[in-house]
């Protein structure tokens, strides 16, 4: 049973395009993360969300949308792709508000031309 | 502002030797703290995380680490490193403040195992 699961797993596109990547999640969090790893493994976090509600918005780019659906789901929007988009992007989610351990998905390779 | 320090980039040691991958952090109280690691090509999964009590907590594949509040540091140890434990590795601080549970990473120290 996959406790954490993104799709897609790796997604090659070229500028300008718009793409969605999805992550789900089954173990009854009330919390879920998007972070974006670059390719010297630096994670930086982009949002978070508690209860479908926006918690955290970090400085990124409003090219980027998340959309939590319900508490088990929040995908990603990305319109306008750019060079620098070209990123991990792992999704993650907490049992507990509070600093609470992370659970991660195993990642989205996005790769723009 | 909560923030971690990981000192070493990359750490090579042989197999069958011990392991101490150093974290600092800065947090206005006590904190919550993380160990994560990351084989390559995987996502990040937790070793194990100090909330409170004792100070020296036990995780998953015989790791465990040391809260010094004094030094402000979180030390991951292994006593005897296995090839399949090199991976990229994370200490984090998490945060007790919000309801979002923010955590903030290290940069992360990269582990290479020799035969």
């Amino acid at each position: 049973d996959t406790a954490v699961s993104q799709t897609p797993k790796y997604l090659v596109t070229q500028m300008g395009n718009d793409k969605s990547i999805k992550c789900e999640q089954n173990l009854g969090h009330d919390t879920m993360y998007w972070y974006k790893q670059d390719s010297k493994k630096f994670l930086k976090i982009m949002f978070s969300y508690n209860n479908k509600e926006l918690i955290i918005n970090e400085t990124v780019p409003n090219r980027f949308s998340p959309k939590s659906p319900d508490k088990a789901h929040l995908n990603l929007h990305i319109n306008s792709l750019e060079l620098g988009d070209s990123a991990v992007y792992f999704c993650a989610s907490s049992p507990t508000g509070l600093g609470g351990a992370q659970y991660f998905g195993p990642g989205t390779r996005l790769l723009v031309l | 502002a909560q923030s971690v320090t990981q000192p070493d980039i990359h750490i090579t040691v042989s197999e069958g030797a011990s392991l101490e991958l150093r974290c600092n952090y800065s947090y206005g109280a006590t904190p919550y703290l993380f160990w994560y690691v990351q084989s390559p090509g995987q996502g990040l999964q937790l070793l194990l995380k100090y909330f409170s009590g004792d100070t020296l907590v036990q995780g998953i594949k015989g790791f465990e680490a040391e809260f010094k509040r004094s030094q402000s540091s979180f030390n991951l140890r292994k006593p005897s490193v296995h090839w399949s434990d090199a991976a990229e590795y994370f200490c984090a601080v998490g945060d007790k403040n919000t309801n979002a549970g923010k955590s903030t990473f290290g940069d992360g120290t990269t582990l290479t195992v020799k035969p």
